[in-house]
Formats: structure tokens, sequence, C-alpha cells
């Protein structure tokens, strides 16, 4: 049983520059949660995506966007680069329908994104 | 609002010794909270959930967990710790909703290292 996947698994940008990170929900899973977390600092909450579509938004600007496709995957997007965007960004599944419902948060490895 | 602190950031233990992180929360109404581990560089790895019932939860690892509503605490412990136990610790709650697994809040995060 797979378990959730993110890739890249290191990213390096410029400032300004835009940036897709992708993540594949463990089996069985239909939610998938965005976090950055940032170094020596705890996961902040960025959106979650349910039904393709965006269910929750933390305290961050629009230039975070994400998309969910039919088979529960999702991307995260970051335009216009900044500095402070330099994190470890991660990916957590969950499921909310049916026999697989848990409200248990399952994270992948991250992918940590540099920007200079 | 929601928050979560982990009042200790850096613990040393000895092998064998025993072991107690600390956690307190701020939450309105019924809290789901998690403890999750991450190595450097890696993921958050699920250690124990709390979310009803038995107040005293069993982890992986050796772990157990005592939720005590009165202190809002949810403390992780462990009788005898363990060389590869040395890592990062978070506590988290869950801030669920009705039609949605809802969004987690951690702490800072208690780092955790082992002397020989």
């Amino acid at each position: 049983d797979a378990g959730v996947t993110q890739s890249p698994t290191h990213l390096i940008k410029t400032r300004g520059q835009q940036v897709t990170l992708r993540c594949s929900p463990k089996s069985g899973h239909d939610t998938v949660s965005w976090y950055q977390q940032a170094l020596g600092q705890g996961p902040q909450f960025i959106f979650q995506y349910y039904e393709e579509e965006e269910r929750q938004r933390g305290n961050f600007p629009d230039r975070f966007s994400g998309h969910q496709f039919p088979n529960y995957s999702s991307e995260l997007n970051v335009n216009a680069l900044l500095l402070g965007d330099s994190a470890l960004y991660l990916c957590a599944s969950s499921s909310v329908s049916g026999a697989s419902r848990t409200d248990t948060q399952y994270f992948g490895p991250g992918t940590r994104l540099t920007v200079l | 609002a929601q928050s979560v602190t982990q009042p200790d950031i850096h613990i040393t233990v000895s092998e064998g010794a025993s072991l107690e992180l600390r956690c307190n929360y701020s939450y309105g109404a019924t809290p789901y909270l998690f403890w999750y581990v991450q190595s450097p560089g890696q993921g958050l790895q699920l250690l124990l959930k709390y979310f009803s019932g038995d107040t005293l939860v069993q982890g992986i690892k050796g772990f157990e967990a005592e939720f005590k509503r009165s202190q809002s605490s949810f403390n992780l412990r462990k009788p005898s710790v363990h060389w590869s136990d040395a890592a990062e610790y978070f506590c988290a709650v869950g801030v669920h909703g009705s039609s949605n697994t809802g969004k987690l809040i951690f702490g800072q995060g208690t780092t955790l290292q082992v002397k020989p």
C-alpha cells in the first residue's frame, strides 16, 4: 500500500519565478492538505482540497493556489516567489467519505523549496 | 483562537531514561489531538492520536500520551528512550469540520537529543 508521495524532492528557484509541487494521496484517500514548514518551525496549514474544490484556507496570500484532479492527486502552485517562501512543503492525505473515513492526516516526505 | 504550545524547545535525555514531552492546547470544542515525529529532512510520521474515549492512548514505538481536559494538556511519554528516538516531535490539534477532515494546528516542536 503506497503512502503519500510528493515530487520533486528538492527544487531551487529564483525570486519572481513560479513553482508547481505535486502530491499523490494514500490509496483510498480523497482529501489533500498542504502545509508549509519553515526551518525550525512547526508546519502551517496552507489549504485543503476535497472533490476538486478548495475547502479551507489558511493565512496565505493568493500567490499560493492549488488544484485537485479527479484521481485525487493535487498540485500546489506558488507565483512570484519570495525569499521567504523557502521551506519544506508537506502534503497530507485523509478521507471524508465511506469506509475509508479518517480524520487522521498522513504526510508525505515533503518537497524542499529553496528560493535564491 | 486555536493554538498549541510545546514549552520545551530542546530536551536531552540519556538512553534508557524516561521521557515526557509537554503539550498544551487551546481549543473551544472537544479536540482531536495528535503527536507526530519528524527525522531530519523527512516528513511527519504519526505516533498516536486521541479522538475520544480512554484518555490514555498508546502509539507506535512504545510511546503513549495522556489527555487531561482540566489541564488542556496532551503530554507524550516513553518509559525508556532509545538512541533512534532522537528527532523532532510535534503536537497538533485537529480543527475538524462537519464535512471535511479539517486542518491541523501544530506546536513549534521539541527537539529530542539522546545521550549514549
